[in-house]
């Protein structure tokens, strides 16, 4: 099975623009998670999707948004980038069944530079 | 607050010895224990993982061991390979997913 692709893999904006990224998960995963990873705060939840719903949400800003399609696909958006939000942004997938405690399986991840 | 604690920001061993990573956590909601290992601007990726109704998970040379009355979990590489040197990261989670990580520790396997 392919893993968990994202693109872009390298982004560069400056403050103020805003960001979109996408991720398409393991085939037959319909659990699709978001994480930032920076030196300062490490690696932190952001949200997940199920179903096309948002199911979990992470302590961030209101800018910080996401979506998921019907194949399961999801793209996280970041609005008025501020200089803080450069991170590499980490995508990842499981199956989603209820009640079960799941492994989560990671893509490559987005490193973004605001500046 | 720090619910996931990897104490020791750096670790290194000799090749051919076993390698001790330590986790902590404070959140007794946590009841799924992950370790995965990351280098730099890439994905973390899975090794091994415990649920909190065992104690100890093994696959091949990845050991896991759990203690919930301390709180703790330990990963041991036995025995530890050059290509074993990464940083790494314990995860735990409550019925969801949502990873809480620790800080991680930077394995250092020398020759």
């Amino acid at each position: 099975k392919a893993g968990v692709t994202q693109t872009p893999r390298y982004l560069i904006k400056t403050r103020g623009q805003q960001v979109t990224l996408s991720c398409s998960p393991i085939s037959g995963h319909r659990s699709v998670s978001w994480y930032q990873q920076t030196p300062g705060q490490g690696l932190q939840f952001l949200f997940e999707y199920f179903s096309e719903t948002q199911r979990n949400k992470g302590n961030f800003p209101g800018r910080f948004s996401g979506r998921q399609f019907s194949n399961s696909r999801s793209e996280m958006n970041v609005s008025t980038l501020e200089l803080g939000d450069s991170a590499l942004y980490l995508c990842a997938s499981s199956p989603g069944l209820a009640g079960v405690s799941e492994t989560q399986y990671f893509g490559p991840g987005t490193r973004l530079l605001v500046l | 607050d720090q619910q996931v604690k990897q104490n020791s920001p750096s670790l290194s061993v000799q090749e051919g010895r076993i390698s001790i990573l330590n986790c902590d956590y404070t959140n007794s909601m946590f009841d799924y224990f992950l370790w995965y290992k990351k280098y730099p601007a890439e994905g973390p990726t899975f090794l091994i993982s415990i649920s909190s109704i065992k104690d100890k998970n093994e696959d091949g040379r990845f050991t896991v061991f759990l203690n919930k009355s301390a709180k703790h979990l330990s990963l041991h590489i036995v025995p530890s390979q050059p290509g074993d040197s990464a940083v790494y990261f314990c995860a735990a989670s409550p019925l969801v997913r949502r990873l809480t990580f620790g800080e991680g520790t930077q394995l250092t396997v020398n020759p």
